[in-house]
């Protein structure tokens, strides 16, 4: 079945850099998600990457794929506070079909 | 466009009450999709309408809840007979079918209902 999967909590430093790291099972999936959830609010559409792609920058952030290993990471380069939220990564075999979520990775910031 | 709105925002109710949530999605996105979120958890897929055809329903959709978009642009989403396990976060989100690769979903801020 399919099944995506992250760690539930990340402690960076304010000024480092933070990787979130996030693993899927289904080979047949197409696009890869990073969302954004603060507190309250709703999700935000970070960035996404096609399983053609090895690597997408865009500003702060990277997005790294090994589709071999079926590993997705996102990689926030000079963490800020305004950056702590859950960062959900997900799947679809398809741009506007079902998503596939994992269950988040709480990004915490320390002074 | 003010983006993909819903409301109420927090809705309290008592168990075995009636509910109804409204989406209002982004005007030029054609479809619709209603998420459920838990606490810790991401979000579940529970049903999607390409403008006003209800394509698919997730199982997770029992027959207590129902979901409408009659004119292909607002969507409601009503839950029967509320139970305590229904208390979570209802999403909606829209994008556009012809919107390839862009990862094309909007979400509103969430309805969060909590069954006493």
């Amino acid at each position: 079945g399919e099944d995506v999967e992250q760690s539930l909590f990340l402690s960076v430093r304010e000024g480092d850099s933070s990787v979130i790291n996030c693993t899927y099972t289904d080979s047949s999936s197409t696009y890869l998600y990073w969302y954004k959830q603060e507190p309250g609010a709703g999700l935000q559409l970070l960035t996404y990457i096609f399983s053609n792609m090895d690597m997408k920058q865009d500003q702060r952030l990277t997005v790294l794929l090994n589709k071999k290993d079926k590993h997705l990471s996102l990689r926030i380069a000079d963490t800020q506070t305004g950056d702590s939220a859950i960062y959900f990564c997900a799947e679809s075999m398809d741009s506007n079909y079902q998503l596939i979520w994992g269950a988040g990775t709480k990004l915490i910031i320390k002074p | 466009d003010t983006g993909v709105s819903q409301n109420p925002r927090h809705k309290i109710t008592k168990r075995g009450q009636n509910v109804t949530f409204r989406c209002d999605p982004i005007s030029e996105h054609n479809r619709l999709y209603w998420y459920r979120q838990t606490l810790g958890q991401g979000p579940e897929f529970l049903t999607y309408f390409q403008n006003e055809a209800q394509l698919e329903k997730s199982r997770l959709l029992s027959d207590r809840f129902s979901a409408e978009r009659p004119k292909g642009s607002f969507s409601t989403l009503e839950i029967q007979r509320t139970e305590q396990g229904d208390s979570a976060m209802y999403l909606c989100a829209s994008s556009w079918s012809g919107m390839k690769g862009s990862g094309g979903y909007t979400f509103g801020s969430g309805t969060r209902l909590t069954v006493v």
